[in-house]
């Protein structure tokens, strides 16, 4: 199978300080990976695309400065969330896609960010 | 291990009715949802359930058994349209989402 990893699995911070969120492919390289945001609601929005090596493209709305990306290897991303105010706290699911061509999105298990 | 089944690829005609099946092991159970992801886009929810039984919103419904570890997500009038992959998750104890691998749907004329 293909398995998506992401850690922490839960985070909790003050206001004004920075989280750092990794995806990881664990058994597959994984050429583009995806960041979500999953509203109380339960819908999911799509934050940015990452493709290994290059920049992230951001969705309209999303603040890339607020939310760094980076896609350093086959098998690693990370979302830093910076100066995180209460409203950032939420659900963040990242998902990998194996390459071009590969419509298959596998998920992780998410990360539960509280900012007090 | 946990886990979440459901079957790779369906098959359905315009018009007729498909139920896709989602069986789950999970540690603790918080809510099961379905997603609908068309090719090159973010998935969209149609349904969660945390209690037993059955939740109609429009031709969609979602079932669910938690003593079976069960849920179904039911298609009726079937639309081109609704030719996709359907995400099954699972919420576990640890507020964590366990992930099934998706039906692709395909729906012909």
């Amino acid at each position: 199978g293909a398995v998506v990893s992401q850690h922490p699995s839960r985070v909790i911070c003050k206001s004004g300080t920075s989280v750092k969120i990794e995806c990881r492919s664990l058994d597959f390289q994984a050429t583009t990976m995806f960041w979500y945001r999953q509203f109380p609601k339960k819908s999911l929005m799509l934050m940015a695309t990452s493709n290994e090596g290059s920049k992230a493209t951001y969705e309209q709305g999303v603040e890339k400065d607020k939310f760094l990306i980076n896609h350093a290897s086959l098998t690693l991303s990370t979302l830093t969330v910076t100066s995180a105010h209460p409203e950032d706290s939420s659900f963040y699911i990242c998902s990998a896609r194996r390459g071009e061509g590969q419509e298959t999105q596998y998920f992780g298990p998410g990360t539960r960010l509280l900012v007090l | 291990g946990q886990n979440i089944d459901q079957p790779t690829e369906m098959t359905a005609t315009e018009g007729a009715i498909v139920q896709i099946n989602c069986t789950y092991q999970t540690s603790g159970f918080n809510g099961l949802f379905w997603y609908q992801q068309h090719a090159g886009e973010a998935p969209t929810f149609l349904s969660y359930n945390v209690l037993d039984g059955l939740e109609e919103k429009g031709r969609f419904s979602s079932f669910l058994s938690r003593s079976k570890g069960y849920s179904y997500l039911l298609l009726k009038e079937l639309q081109m349209k609704d030719s996709a992959s359907y995400l099954c998750a699972v919420m576990d104890s640890n507020y964590q989402l366990i992930w099934g691998a998706g039906t692709k749907l395909i729906i012909k004329p």
